[in-house]
Order: structure tokens, then sequence, then C-alpha cells
């Protein structure tokens, strides 16, 4: 059983950079689409970005000039870094698996997710 | 990017009757080139993550109650629960998958009348 487990600081200061870390256990994250979403009570679900384990990645455009994704398949880590972050940057993050060698597949897998606050 | 509405926002079911709920895309997510419709349900319950009820808008993951079933091609979808139960009690969003960047309906909240 695939298991998804998000660890970082659950309060980030203005203008400072979030950083998160997904670790997977259970299967490997070689050959799956890893994504990053969230979650907040005046946005709803919004998707940031995926990462395939190649190295390739898409991000979303709201977001594309502040967020990088990226993998260790050694660890089994996908992380997620979001700068300058705001206020609005508040939410429930999500480490999520998407599909296996493709990108346009459903989620199937999430983690439990973990609240990041931005305040000062 | 793709903008997906639903309808209701909430409505409350009895016990044992029928809840549906609609979803409609901005733009169609039907691949002509594999007839395939990239649009998912999810069931979130309070305290825990999404979860996968729905894929190609009408296939059950494995395990989903056979009471939850999807319809709906092109641009409007309905997830349907047959019989509603007490467990039933969440959150329904509907997500295409079809171009980045992939996004989720608003939600509609399911209670128990």
């Amino acid at each position: 059983q695939v298991q998804l487990q998000e660890s970082g600081p659950g309060l980030v200061k203005p203008s400072e950079t979030l950083s998160l870390t997904c670790t997977v256990s259970g299967g490997s994250i070689s050959n799956y689409y890893w994504s990053w979403i969230r979650q907040s009570p005046g946005k709803g679900l919004e998707w940031i970005g995926y990462m395939f384990y190649s190295g390739s990645s898409t991000y979303s455009p709201s977001l594309n000039s502040r967020v990088s994704i990226s993998m260790d398949t050694s660890k089994n880590q996908v992380s997620l870094t979001l700068s300058s972050v705001t206020a609005s940057d508040t939410a429930v993050y999500y480490c999520a698996r998407g599909g296996e060698t493709s990108a346009a597949r459903p989620i199937d897998y999430w983690g439990q997710g973990t609240q990041v606050t931005v305040s000062s | 990017e793709i903008v997906m509405t639903q309808s209701p926002d909430s409505l409350a079911v009895s016990l044992g009757e029928r809840a549906t709920i609609n979803c409609k895309s901005s733009q169609s997510v039907l691949n002509s080139s594999n007839n395939k419709n990239y649009l998912g349900w999810y069931q979130q319950k309070p305290g825990q993550p999404p979860k996968l009820l729905i894929y190609w808008a009408s296939t059950r993951q494995s395990g989903v109650p056979d009471r939850f079933s999807g319809s709906g091609s092109g641009t409007d979808f309905t997830l349907t629960i047959s019989s509603l139960q007490a467990e039933d009690v969440a959150v329904y969003y509907c997500q295409q998958y079809y171009s980045t960047p992939f996004t989720f309906g608003p939600g509609t909240k399911v209670d128990i009348k």
C-alpha cells in the first residue's frame, strides 16, 4: 500500500520560502507523476504542479514564477519550494500521485496534508 | 485554463434516497482520439484528504461501492449516489485532468436530511 507523508515547517514568514518534503513508502516514485495540491477555504483545491521522475515538470501558470518541484529517487522523496510567500499561500498542502508514465491521469493516492500558515 | 463549476453548492438527502451532483467544464474534456473524458470525482470527509471515486467520468475506482456512479461527456457530468448512506456525508469535487493546470470544481456538500 502506497503511503505519502508530507513534512515541513507549519509557519513561514511573509516574503520567505516555503519548503515541504513528501516521503513515499510502499512503492517507488519512479515511473509516476507526483503532484502538489493545496487547499484553502478561500480557493478550494488548487493544483500547484507535477514532476515526472525523469525530471520534467509542469506548474500552474498562477504560481509558475515562484514554484519548484524536485525529486530524490534515492530517498523516494518529492519536494516543493514556493518563494516570496504571502498570507494567500496559507493552506493545507497535499502531496499526491498521478499517472504512471502519463500526466493526464487522476490522483489515486494523497498524503494526509500539512497545514502551512504564512504569518509574521 | 479550464474552469470547473458544480451544482448545487450543497444538498441534503434522506437516508436511502438518491443524491445527484452536477459538474460542468468550460471546455470539452473529451479526447476524441480515445473517446475518454478526462474527468474524475473525489470525496472528501472532514480532516481527510480527497479520495478518488470515479475516473474517466464513469469508471469506479477499486473498492468504491457501486451506489456511486458517474455519467456525462464533453462538458457536462453527473455523480449519482443511488442510495445515500450515513458514511457518504462529505464534500464531493470534480476535477479535469485533460489539460494543465488541472482544475477542480468548488465542491458540493452532501448532508443527511
